[in-house]
């Protein structure tokens, strides 16, 4: 079956400092992971999508990474900052039968606090 | 480009009663999402559509629920009768393919309807 798994499940950390997510993965066939990031009341809004070749990606302070091999990625937050309080969610599609299908991870809840 | 529009925002009805909610997508998107979330189980993807033929409707509940896309801009969730497990925050995405990839781009979503149902 396949599944993301994402953790912590919340987080608090202090402004400036550095943070790291983790993504666990057991989609088959794997065709991309990407990182979402929703605040409170919005839709989430994609950060980075990454295929089977590509083991890093970075979108500002935001650096995902990805370990194909052993099907795991992180989300690396530098010099956090109080709008990078919200929900980071892990999604990984595969193909199958001539057509995406995507799991989603649960989520972490990142608070970043003065 | 204004997004991908939904409407209502918020929708409070009662058992029983037909709901719809809908989504304009982003012009020259070729796919089209929905997706249900709760804070039980997170964000589900509902059902799909590429160029305006559903593609995958696994994630669709029961026969409650139904959606279509009579053109590339404009889709329908319909859930009728609705429950008061219905409530959730219904999103709608779009997106276009990623050449190359055998996959879709990214995807941007709505402000989403929150569904209330008592």
């Amino acid at each position: 079956k396949n599944q993301v798994e994402q953790s912590p499940q919340s987080l608090i950390i202090l402004e400036g400092k550095n943070c790291t997510l983790q993504c666990n993965y057991t989609v088959s066939p794997f065709s991309n992971l990407r990182w979402y990031k929703q605040d409170t009341g919005r839709g989430p809004v994609s950060l980075t999508i990454m295929t089977f070749s590509e083991n890093t990606k970075s979108n500002g302070r935001y650096t995902a990474t990805l370990d194909a091999d052993t099907k795991q990625s992180s989300l690396h937050i530098t010099a956090s900052q109080l709008s990078d309080s919200a929900s980071y969610i892990c999604v990984v599609s595969s193909n199958s039968g001539g057509y995406q299908k995507v799991t989603f991870g649960t989520g972490t809840k990142l608070q970043v606090i003065p | 480009d204004a997004g991908v529009i939904q409407s209502p925002r918020h929708e409070v009805t009662e058992m029983g009663q037909e709901v719809t909610l809908r989504c304009k997508p982003i012009s020259g998107h070729d796919y089209l999402f929905w997706y249900r979330q709760t804070m039980m189980r997170g964000l589900e993807l509902l059902i799909y559509f590429n160029n305006n033929v559903p593609i995958d409707d696994s994630g669709m509940p029961e026969d409650r629920f139904s959606a279509k896309m009579p053109n590339a801009s404009f889709s329908t969730l319909k859930i009728q009768p609705s429950e008061p497990r219905d409530s959730a925050v219904y999103f709608c995405a779009s997106s276009r393919w990623l050449a190359g990839t055998y996959s879709y781009n990214e995807q941007f979503f709505g402000p989403g309807t929150r569904l209330t149902v008592l």
